[in-house]
This record gives C-alpha cells, sequence and structure tokens, in this order.
C-alpha cells in the first residue's frame, strides 16, 4: 500500500515568493497534519484538517495556509517566503480516530535564497 | 515554551550494547506517548508508542517504559545495531481535543559502531 506522498521532493524560491506544498494521504485515512522541520530540531506542528475543516493550528504567522480537498488531499501554501521558512515540510495522515498513530511522508526540502 | 525535554542530544554506543532515550513532559493533557526513528532525507517513522494507562511495553528489541507520576517516558533498545543509527525522537500527543497535535521533542542522534 502506498504511503504519505507529497509533491514536489525539493523545491528552492526566493524572498517574497509563494510556494505550495501537496500531499496525499494513506488510502482511508481523513486527516491530515502539517509539520516544519527545522534542521537539527524536531518537527514543529502548524495545522491539523479533519474530513476538509481545519481542527488545529500551530503558533505560525497567517503568510501560512492551508486546505483538504475531499479526495482528503491536502495543500499547504506560504506566502511572502523569508529565509527562516527554509525547512523539511511534513505532511502526516491518521485514520481519524481517537489515538490513532499519525503517518509522516518524506518531505518537501523548502530552501529560500 | 518547550513542553517536551528529550536527553540525550547524542548517544555513541557500541553494537550489541543497550540504548536509552528519556523524555521528560509539563502537559498533564498528553495521553499518547510515541517515539519516532527517522533517517537522513525521511520523514519520522512511527516505532513504538505506548498509553498511558500501561508502564512498559516491548516490540522486539524497542522497549517504551512510562512513568506517570514523574511524567517520564523512555525508550530502550536492546542489542543495538548499526542499522539503528538514526535520530529518535518522542512525540507525545495532546489529548485535549479529538485528534490530536504531537509535540516532538529535539531528538536523540544515536550511533551505533560495529
Amino acid at each position: 500500500d502506498a504511503g504519505v506522498t507529497q509533491s514536489p521532493t525539493h523545491l528552492i524560491k526566493t524572498r517574497g515568493q509563494h510556494v505550495t506544498l501537496r500531499c496525499s494521504p494513506i488510502s482511508g485515512h481523513k486527516s491530515v497534519s502539517w509539520y516544519q522541520q527545522v534542521l537539527g530540531q524536531g518537527p514543529q506542528f502548524i495545522f491539523q484538517y479533519y474530513e476538509k475543516e481545519e481542527r488545529g493550528r500551530g503558533n505560525f504567522p497567517d503568510r501560512f495556509s492551508a486546505r483538504q480537498f475531499p479526495n482528503y488531499s491536502s495543500e499547504l501554501n506560504v506566502n511572502a517566503l523569508l529565509l527562516g521558512d527554509s525547512a523539511l515540510y511534513l505532511c502526516a495522515s491518521s485514520p481519524g480516530q481517537v489515538n490513532q498513530p499519525q503517518h509522516f511522508g518524506d518531505g518537501t526540502r523548502l530552501s529560500i535564497l | 515554551q518547550q513542553q517536551v525535554k528529550q536527553s540525550p542530544q547524542s548517544l555513541i554506543v557500541q553494537k550489541g550494547g543497550i540504548s536509552i532515550i528519556n523524555c521528560a513532559y509539563e502537559n498533564t493533557a498528553f495521553d499518547y506517548f510515541p517515539w519516532y526513528q527517522q533517517f537522513p532525507g525521511k520523514g519520522p517513522a512511527l516505532l513504538i508508542a505506548i498509553r498511558p494507562d500501561v508502564s512498559e511495553k516491548k516490540e522486539g528489541r524497542f522497549t517504551i517504559s512510562f512513568n506517570k507520576s514523574a511524567k517520564q517516558f523512555s525508550l530502550h533498545i536492546m542489542d543495538s545495531q548499526p542499522g539503528d543509527s538514526a535520530t529518535y525522537f518522542c512525540a507525545p500527543k495532546d489529548g485535549s481535543s479529538t485528534l490530536g497535535r504531537l509535540y516532538f521533542g529535539r531528538g536523540t542522534q544515536l550511533t551505533v559502531w560495529p
């Protein structure tokens, strides 16, 4: 069975640009979460979606937004990119029931020049 | 504020030895305690997890010990192998919401020498 897939795998942008990252969850999973992992640190929670509704938001500026589609795939959008946005962006999916584990994709490596 | 404190930051163990990684937390709303393993260029992969009504869980060479009163849990890797060399994260889940978010520690870089 396919795991969580993310695209693109790598991306290079310049300051001020915007970016859209995509995630396809494991088949049957209805919840998608986004995390930011800066080099040398643990992932930090950005958003969680379930059945197309936002269920949680981390401490990130409004430049970060996301949405979930009817097929449960998701997009993360970041506007007005800053050098500090350079990170690995991870998507995780789970079935949506209480205490079901989250399964991560391999992420999108975003570099800001 | 850092809700999860993981130690040590790095760990070097000889093949066949025991690796022990610790995690301390403050949030009493945490209700699910997983450990994730991450290799370079890959996303975190769930290794083993425990619920707070259990004090210990063992899966193969991996064991979680959980101390609810001390708000600590640890990962023990028995008979450590070079293939275990990776970064390990504790990532307890906040149970105050239905689905909950994971709070990751800063990670422990484990190196197992052959």
